[in-house]
Parts: C-alpha cells; structure tokens; sequence
C-alpha cells in the first residue's frame, strides 16, 4: 500500500541551529502539505503546495521557515534558526486532487518528524 | 487558526461501550472529515460527510452532520482498546480560491479493558 514518507523521525538540536525535514507523497499525488502539531493540539497548516507551486503559506514563519517542492514531487521543510517554542510534531500530508473547488478530499498521512529544540 | 472544536476534550469509556464525540465549527462547509492518531503517529483518515449529506457509516463509526447546527459527531459503537487515540474533526470550506481543510483541537479518547 502507497505511502508518505518522512525523514527523520526524530531529531534533537540545540537552538540557534538549522534543521530540515523530507517528504515524500504518494505518487501521483499533486496537493502536499506541510502541517505543524504542538503536544495536545490539533495539526495546523504550514503550506500547502499544488504541484510545485505554493497554494497557502501564510500561517508559515517566513523569517525562519522555508519550504519547497522542486519538480512537483518530494518536499522539504527547513526552519533556521529553530528556537524552543519550534519543538513539535512536523506532518506531511498529500492528497489525490487539487486545491480547486473538488478539493479537498481524504488526506494521506506521514508518520511525522517529532522535533525536540534545547 | 482552528475552525473545529471538539466536545469533550477527553472521554474514558470501558470496553464495549459506546464513544461519541462532537464537532463544531463557524463557517460554512464543503465536507467534514474525522481523523483518527494513536499516540506518536500520523493521522488516519476514517470517514467524509459531504454537506448535503445528514448521517454516514462505516464498520462501527456512524457520522451525522447538522448544518443547520454547525455540528458533527462521531459515533463508535461497542468500543475496542485498540479504539484509544486521538479523535479529529476538520472542516473543508472554499476561502481564498480553494478549498481549505482545517483541524480542530481534537477528542482524546481512552477505552479500557
């Protein structure tokens, strides 16, 4: 069965440093996102992507966060430099259509990548 | 920004019982979506309810959405241990030029043997 994976699933770093993250959705997927869960919350959206274009990044910390989607297929997401209150569950998501007005169907999720900033 | 609030915020149930959970939220709706995610993992998705749609099943969940109300619930019947996790509700509304999907804050359910 089809899968998203994400890299790693755990990382540790010390604040100041920069830290990245890896997605890749299941193929033929265009919609990827990017969603941030802090411990007992609900996962919030960081960015979204059609393609490899940028749909919605607006709730994304541009002075620290970037992201991206070269060729339209895997992704990655980076945050430097990461500071304490960025320690959380990092969730890539990707789904079957696209953000137009079909969307959004069922999404399909990673495992995570569970940040811990000292 | 989270759109769905869930009700209650946690639930303790023996085995065998019966879990509801309630969703509500503000705006209007293209679908609701319920999210399943055991501790540490991803989030599973279980069941969609379109916005024309009243009430939807699958195995033991029964959805049944009331828009007039703003409001979903999640019923599980005859309850598992293996049914302990966390419970989401995301609502899909068109914002912007797209259609969006927002989480609530989520049920944190235990079921005990």
């Amino acid at each position: 069965e089809a899968e998203v994976a994400q890299s790693p699933r755990y990382k540790i770093t010390e604040k100041s440093q920069a830290v990245a993250f890896w997605c890749d959705p299941i193929s033929g997927h265009a919609t990827l996102y990017w969603y941030r869960q802090i411990l007992g919350q609900g996962p919030e959206l960081l960015v979204q992507f059609q393609d490899e274009s940028v749909v919605d990044d607006s709730q994304l910390p541009k002075d620290r966060f970037s992201a991206e989607r070269l060729k339209g297929v895997d992704s990655t997401l980076k945050i430097q430099p990461a500071e304490l209150g960025d320690s959380a569950m990092y969730l890539c998501a990707s789904s079957l259509a696209g953000p137009g007005l079909w969307g959004t169907g069922e999404l399909f999720f990673g495992e995570g990548s569970r940040l811990t900033v000292l | 920004s989270q759109q769905g609030e869930e009700d209650p915020q946690a639930l303790s149930i023996q085995e065998g019982e019966n879990a509801t959970m309630n969703c509500s939220y503000k705006t209007s709706i293209n679908n609701l979506q319920w999210y399943r995610q055991n501790s540490g993992r991803g989030l599973v998705h279980l069941i969609l309810i379109r916005s024309n749609e009243r009430e939807k099943h699958s195995g033991r969940l029964r959805v049944t959405l009331d828009t007039s109300k703003k409001s979903s619930s999640l019923l599980i019947t005859a309850s598992r241990a293996a049914d302990t996790a966390s419970y989401f509700c995301a609502t899909v509304g068109f914002s912007g030029g797209y259609n969006k999907l927002i989480f609530g804050a989520g049920t944190r359910l235990a079921v005990h043997p």
